[in-house]
C-alpha cells in the first residue's frame, strides 16, 4: 500500500527558507496530484497548495509568493519550499495524495486518501 | 476565520448518535462535493466521507455523510470513546482564490 514519510530540518530560522521532502512508498508518484497541508499547533489544517505528477501546480492565494513545490518522479518524491518564514508558519507538515474523479456530466470530485504522518517544523531563532 | 464553519465542539454518550454540520456558500459547497476527514489526537488526518456521502473501504456505516444546498452534514451512530477526534470538513472553492477550503474543525467528545 502507498506511504508517505514527509522529512526536513524541525528548526527553521526567520526569514529563512523552509524546505521539506515527502518520499512516496509503495506506489507511483504519477497520474496524481499531490497535496500539502499544514496545522499550526492547536489550531485546524490549511491547504499549501498541490502539484500533479508532472509539475503542474496550484498554491492557497495566501502562500502563494513565498511557495515553491516541485517533483522528482525518479525519486517518487515531492518537494516543498516556504520562503521568508515567520513564527506564523510554525505548523506539522503534512502531504496527502489527492484523488481526482470525473463524474458523469462533466464534472469532478476529489479526495485525500492517504496523508503522511507528518513533520513538525518550528521557526524561531 | 475559516470559509467552510464547523462547530467547535460537540459531545454525546456513548452509543449515542451525533451530528456535526459544515456550512458554506455557493462558490464552495454549493457547487462542489463534499469529504469528511478525522483526526484523532497527534496523528494524522485520516479519510472518512468523500463525494458527499460515500464512505471508502474499512470506514463503519455508523458514519454517514449528506449534503444539501449550501451545507454538509457527518453524522455518528452508535459512538464509542474511540471516535473521540477532531472532523474537518473539505471542499473546493470556485470563487476567484480558489482552492481547497476546510472546516475550522470540531472537537467531538464523547462523555
Amino acid at each position: 500500500q502507498v506511504q508517505l514519510q514527509e522529512s526536513g530540518p524541525g528548526l527553521v530560522k526567520p526569514s529563512e527558507t523552509l524546505s521539506l521532502t515527502c518520499t512516496v512508498s509503495g506506489g507511483s508518484i504519477s497520474s496524481y496530484y499531490w497535496n500539502w497541508i499544514r496545522q499550526p499547533p492547536g489550531k485546524g489544517l490549511e491547504w499549501i497548495g498541490y502539484i500533479y505528477y508532472s509539475g503542474s501546480t496550484k498554491y492557497n492565494p495566501s502562500l502563494k509568493s513565498r511557495v515553491t513545490m516541485s517533483v522528482d518522479t525518479s525519486k517518487n518524491q515531492l518537494s516543498l519550499k516556504l520562503s521568508s518564514v515567520t513564527a506564523a508558519d510554525t505548523a506539522v507538515y503534512y502531504c496527502a495524495r489527492r484523488v481526482i474523479v470525473a463524474t458523469g456530466n462533466g464534472g469532478y470530485y476529489y479526495y485525500m486518501d492517504v496523508w503522511g504522518r507528518g513533520t513538525t517544523v518550528s521557526v524561531s531563532s | 476565520q475559516s470559509v467552510l464553519t464547523q462547530p467547535p465542539s460537540v459531545s454525546a454518550a456513548p452509543g449515542q448518535k451525533v451530528t456535526i454540520s459544515c456550512s458554506g456558500s455557493s462558490s464552495n459547497i454549493g457547487n462542489n462535493y463534499v469529504s469528511w476527514y478525522q483526526q484523532l489526537p497527534r496523528t494524522a488526518p485520516k479519510l472518512l466521507i468523500f463525494e458527499n456521502s460515500k464512505r471508502p473501504s474499512g470506514i463503519p456505516d455508523r458514519f454517514s455523510g449528506s449534503k444539501s444546498g449550501t451545507s454538509a452534514t457527518l453524522g455518528i451512530t452508535g459512538l464509542q470513546t474511540g471516535d473521540e477526534a477532531d472532523y474537518y470538513c473539505v471542499t473546493w472553492d470556485s470563487s476567484a482564490t480558489s482552492g481547497d477550503v476546510f472546516g475550522g474543525g470540531t472537537k467531538l467528545t464523547v462523555l
